[in-house]
């Protein structure tokens, strides 16, 4: 059963530029959530996604945005980068949003 | 967003020696993830607690949800080098979010 894809692996932009992050859950899942992981701030919540509905959304401004599609791939966009925005970029899926989660192996998103 | 009080936030130890971390919460969590991750790449799920006072084993980990339902604990065994690395709790309340330890650094001196 393959696991948790992510696109690209590795990213560099420049600032103002948009970046657009893909998710492929595990076959079966239905349940995707993105997070933000940098030195200074550990992991950090961006959103969840379940059927094509998102369902939470944690404190992040509105340049971070989402989708998820009918067969649970899932996008997430970075408009008007800023240099903060440097980290890894880690996508999870989910059975279910309350079920265990495992994770891709992240895309390593470079603003200089 | 809110993060689980993990700790110790590092550890150096031997080769062969058992290790513990815990996490904390003020909350009340209906589930525990445990994982460990390797520089560059995304957390690997190790052990799934779902009730109260479970105690669950990986090989040489082992894993309990507190009682209390605010902590569970992570122990390994006779540990060995590939067990370096940085492990993360991560705790599920009542809703659709997983909040995060600060993650333990293991370093294992051969």
């Amino acid at each position: 059963k393959a696991g948790v894809t992510q696109t690209p692996r590795y990213l560099i932009k420049t600032r103002g530029q948009q970046v657009t992050l893909s998710c492929s859950p595990i076959s079966g899942h239905r349940s995707v959530s993105w997070y933000q992981q940098t030195p200074g701030q550990g992991l950090q919540f961006l959103f969840e996604y379940f059927s094509e509905t998102q369902r939470n959304k944690g404190n992040f401004p509105g340049r971070f945005s989402g989708r998820q599609f009918s067969n649970s791939r899932s996008e997430m966009n970075v408009s008007t980068l800023e240099l903060g925005d440097s980290a890894l970029y880690l996508c999870a899926s989910s059975l279910y949003a309350n079920t265990e989660a495992f994770f891709g192996q992240g895309t390593r998103l470079t603003v200089v | 967003g809110q993060q689980l009080n993990q700790s110790p936030q590092s550890m150096f130890i031997q080769e062969g020696e058992d290790v513990s971390m815990n996490c904390t919460s003020s909350s009340i969590f209906n589930t525990w993830l445990w994982y460990k991750q390797d520089p560059g790449e995304g957390p690997v799920l190790l052990i799934a607690l779902y009730k109260a006072g479970e105690l669950t084993s990986n090989g040489r980990l082992t894993a309990q949800f507190g009682i209390t339902r605010k902590d569970s604990f992570l122990n390994i065994s006779a540990s060995i080098p590939s067990d370096v690395g940085i492990y993360f709790c991560a705790g599920l309340p009542v809703g659709y979010q997983f909040y995060f330890g600060t993650g333990t650094s293991l370093t294992v001196i051969p």
